[in-house]
């Protein structure tokens, strides 16, 4: 069976454009989530979403959005870009809705700001 | 909200030695704990995880330990092997929802 799928795997944009990344979950999860990892550091929570339904949001500005489609699939949506967002984001699906279960991470799509 | 502590950020040890890591965590609502293996150009993968009712878990050569009093959890891979060396991640999560929170990682170096 195929892993979580993101796209693009790399893009460089400049400050204040507007970003959108893309994420498949594992066939069979429902729970979407998305983390921001700057180089050198763990992981973020963004969002996470279930059911097409927002369940969670971390510490990020409203410039960052995402959705989840009734494929479960999901988007990321980065507005007013910064430098400070040239990060690798990561998505991760789950089969349930918990909180104590194995996140399947993707391969992250590399954003680079200019 | 839950803060994750971990040391050390570098680790170096011979093959065929043993590595430990340390984490500890601030919120005592977390009760799950996973730890993630991420390999250059990878995202993180799951290697172990404990549940804050079990104090230790064991699958082959990697270990986890968890002190729910001092809030603090390790883990031990013994026997390195090369193909250990990557960066791993400590997390903690709670509540309803799957925010977990990672730590800053140990990029660990297996000498051959």
């Amino acid at each position: 069976d195929a892993g979580v799928t993101q796209s693009p795997t790399h893009l460089i944009k400049t400050r204040g454009q507007q970003v959108t990344l893309r994420c498949s979950p594992i066939s069979g999860h429902k729970s979407v989530s998305w983390y921001q990892q700057v180089l050198g550091q763990g992981p973020q929570f963004i969002f996470q979403y279930y059911e097409k339904e927002e369940r969670g949001r971390g510490n990020f500005p409203d410039r960052f959005s995402a959705r989840q489609f009734p494929n479960y699939s999901s988007e990321l949506n980065v507005n007013a870009l910064l430098l400070g967002d040239s990060a690798l984001y990561l998505c991760a699906s789950m089969r349930g809705s918990g909180n104590t279960g194995e996140l399947f991470f993707g391969e992250g799509s590399r954003l680079t700001v200019l | 909200g839950e803060n994750v502590e971990q040391h050390p950020s570098t680790l170096s040890v011979q093959e065929g030695d043993s590595a430990v890591i340390k984490c500890t965590y601030s919120d005592s609502a977390s009760n799950y704990f996973p730890w993630y293996k991420q390999e250059l150009g990878k995202g993180p993968q799951l290697i172990i995880d404990i549940r804050s009712n079990v104090g230790e878990k064991k699958d082959q050569r990697i270990a986890v330990t968890l002190n729910k009093t001092a809030k603090h959890f390790s883990l031990h891979i013994t026997e390195t092997q090369p193909e250990d060396s990557a960066v791993y991640f400590c997390a903690a999560s709670g509540g309803g929802y799957q925010k977990v929170t990672f730590g800053t990682g140990t990029k660990l170096q297996v000498i051959p």
